[in-house]
């Protein structure tokens, strides 16, 4: 089984609609991360959480929110999807100076 | 700020030549650097990371990286590319006081021909 696991893989919807994303993880790593990728992008930071009760903007939070609902889970919501948060989206987890475990990413077309 | 570039969108190498991928860095204080790979429809994987220690860092799949404070760069290289290693490749850094956060490069897409 995969250490990090995203759901969906896949997601269409329309525009307006609420959406969440979930990621959860066996590795017991304390630090979680939700990241954007953009083509020609890179990764950038939505939001990251050091443990159950901590959230922390990252530099692209607008539009969205998370919950830290147990170490193991953290989910992206996208309150009111708009097309220009068409993307792929991943969750990592890290701990120490050990690098960071990324999941398989969900796909998400906002039409 | 911490900043990270990866200056070519593409790099195209016939197999069987050395690669190099390169990275430039900015960081206050000591730089963590890490390399990752990705495959399509794939999360980042890790190759290898610098922390501190010796310059030449060595990783999966035959890859390595040299640490170059003074230029502040960490360029990923390989002796013999395989047609296999075509995927995108990604460079991060992180502060070492302790913010944890991760900053990635654009990325740079690696071809091998055959």
């Amino acid at each position: 089984d995969a250490d990090v696991t995203q759901t969906p893989r896949n997601r269409i919807t329309k525009t307006g609609k609420r959406i969440m994303l979930e990621c959860s993880q066996t590795k017991g790593h304390d630090r979680m991360y939700w990241y954007r990728q953009d083509p020609g992008l890179g990764l950038r930071l939505i939001y990251y959480s050091f443990d159950v009760k901590d959230i922390n903007k990252g530099e692209i939070s607008d539009g969205y929110s998370v919950s830290r609902q147990a170490q193991a889970k953290f989910s992206l919501s996208l309150e009111s999807a708009i097309p220009n948060q068409t993307a792929f989206y991943f969750c990592a987890t890290s701990e120490g100076t050990q690098p960071q475990h990324f999941g398989d990413g969900t796909r998400l077309s906002i039409l | 700020a911490q900043s990270v570039a990866q200056p070519e969108d593409q790099v195209n190498v016939a197999e069987g030549n050395p690669l190099t991928v390169k990275c430039t860095y900015s960081v206050s204080g000591n730089p963590y650097l890490f390399w990752y790979v990705q495959y399509p429809n794939r999360g980042l994987q890790f190759l290898l990371k610098y922390i501190t220690g010796d310059n030449l860092v060595k990783g999966s799949y035959g890859f390595e990286a040299e640490f170059n404070k003074s230029q502040t760069s960490f360029h990923l290289k390989k002796p013999s590319a395989l047609v296999s290693d075509s995927a995108l490749y990604f460079c991060a850094v992180r502060d070492s006081f302790g913010t944890y956060k991760y900053i990635f490069g654009t990325g740079t897409r690696l071809k091998v021909l055959a």
